[in-house]
């Protein structure tokens, strides 16, 4: 079955430490995107591409990378820079043409212990 | 610049009370409307997109339509299943969606 993979689900950060989801589709979407999502708020715009070896910043980018290498891959590192890491982390994906919008996959929960 | 404003921020129902969630919009120049569904813990699933003012479209207790400032999502008799985050987006043509923030229903027995 096709679909988009976040791995891990849960991720524990400890202070000064960077730390990288990761984010699988098979697709075949153009265009990648990262959110956050703080308790009882919507969705926040980190990083998208839409080709591969392109990105773009998105409205929180500081204290974030990423890189896209490859089309199925779209990986997030949050860097020491982020002061406020604890949130719940989606990946997204898709074609241009798509009537669905954006496919999602099914979130990293990232804490700082 | 898109906006995209959801109301209530949340809804508690009775197991059988039928109710609308409101998503207001303004865009440059509306390729679609898309509602999604977000279960705690999980990644928001597609419900339905809506293309222009006058389309509506249904799913089992779901109904959404489209003006052209708005958006509603009527849910008839919900069930304690239908108990969600309800997210809005809209599409401006340029492949990127601006999403609203939300409402958390939630359905009492």
């Amino acid at each position: 079955d096709g679909g988009i993979t976040q791995s891990p689900k849960y991720l524990f950060r400890k202070e000064g430490q960077n730390v990288t989801l990761s984010c699988e589709q098979n697709l075949n979407h153009d265009a990648m995107y990262w959110y956050r999502q703080d308790p009882g708020q919507g969705l926040r715009l980190i990083y998208y591409s839409q080709i591969v070896n392109d990105f773009q910043k998105g409205d929180i980018a500081e204290g974030y990378s990423v890189s896209r290498e490859k089309k199925e891959s779209f990986p997030l590192t949050v860097t020491s820079a982020q002061k406020n890491p604890t949130a719940f982390y989606l990946c997204a994906s898709s074609h241009r043409t798509s009537n669905y919008g954006y496919t999602f996959g099914s979130g990293t929960r990232l804490t700082v212990v | 610049e898109d906006q995209v404003t959801q109301s209530p921020e949340a809804l508690r129902l009775q197991e059988g009370e039928s109710s609308s969630l409101n998503c207001s919009y303004t865009v440059s120049g509306l390729r679609g409307l898309f509602w999604y569904r977000q279960d705690p813990g999980k990644g928001p699933e597609f419900l339905f997109t809506l293309y222009s003012a006058g389309e509506e479209k249904e799913k089992e207790r779901l109904k959404a339509t489209l003006t052209k400032k708005e958006s509603f999502l009527h849910i008839t008799a919900p069930k304690p299943e239908d108990s969600a985050t309800y997210l809005c987006a809209v599409d401006n043509a340029g492949n990127m969606l601006t999403f609203g923030g939300g409402t958390r229903l939630m359905v009492k027995p």
